[in-house]
């Protein structure tokens, strides 16, 4: 079995904070995905990245593919309350469903 | 309907009964997927299907059995539930079984089974 590893599993911050999620593994991906999750809802899609050493912002985010495409990190600036959910990594290759990783909570206190 | 639509919202379900859960999307895709999410354990895959037709077991499909008689839906069956199989399922799709294409999920269904 192929695995995803998502560290920290939870994280508290405070509003204004910077933090980092890592997602690893042993296993080479043509992809990676990010997805965020808010209680009661689905997942839904943030960021794909597909070339090892790729860098993506999406307005305080920003996500990088490693250069071996087997990890990826997911960075937010200023972290604010409207950031607060579950964060999943998940990795993708050719002619296979996605593997997801256990996901990160983030709850962020004004 | 808009994207994917999942019924019912929630359920409690006695152990030993038939349940299905279903499961339908309007966005055309060829790809459909049944996840479990559990606290601690993330989402694990059920079962997929690549197109209309034909289904694919993933990491945990025993006690589980999928069809895909058209494009648009992808009931799952629970043919005789146990209480371990109490979680929240997702259903989701994408246009291909590709790596790079997006998942878009359904808003999940909760079953409970006493």
């Amino acid at each position: 079995t192929q695995l995803l590893e998502q560290s920290p599993q939870f994280l508290s911050i405070q509003e204004g904070e910077n933090l980092t999620v890592y997602c690893n593994s042993s296993s080479v991906f043509s992809s990676l995905q990010w997805y965020r999750q808010e209680p009661g809802e689905g997942p839904v899609l943030l960021v794909t990245v597909v070339t090892g050493g790729e860098v993506k912002k999406l307005k305080r985010l920003t996500f990088q593919f490693g250069d071996a495409r087997k990890d990826s990190s997911l960075h937010i600036t200023a972290a604010q309350p409207g950031d607060t959910g579950l964060y999943l990594c998940a990795g993708g290759k050719a002619g296979t469903a996605l593997i997801f990783g256990k996901g990160t909570t983030l709850s962020v206190s004004s | 309907i808009a994207g994917i639509t999942q019924a019912p919202t929630s359920q409690i379900l006695a152990a030993g009964r038939r349940m299905t859960l279903r499961c339908t999307q309007d966005m055309r895709h060829n790809a459909m997927y049944w996840y479990r999410q559990d606290l601690g354990l993330g989402l694990r895959l059920i079962h997929y299907s690549n197109t209309a037709g034909t289904t694919g077991k993933g990491e945990v499909p025993d006690g589980y059995s999928v069809s895909r008689a058209n494009t648009d839906d992808f009931p799952l069956t629970l043919a005789s539930a146990v209480p371990s199989q109490t979680s929240v399922y997702f259903c989701a799709s994408s246009v291909r079984l590709a790596a790079r294409d997006e998942q878009f999920f359904g808003p999940g269904t909760r079953l409970t089974v006493l």
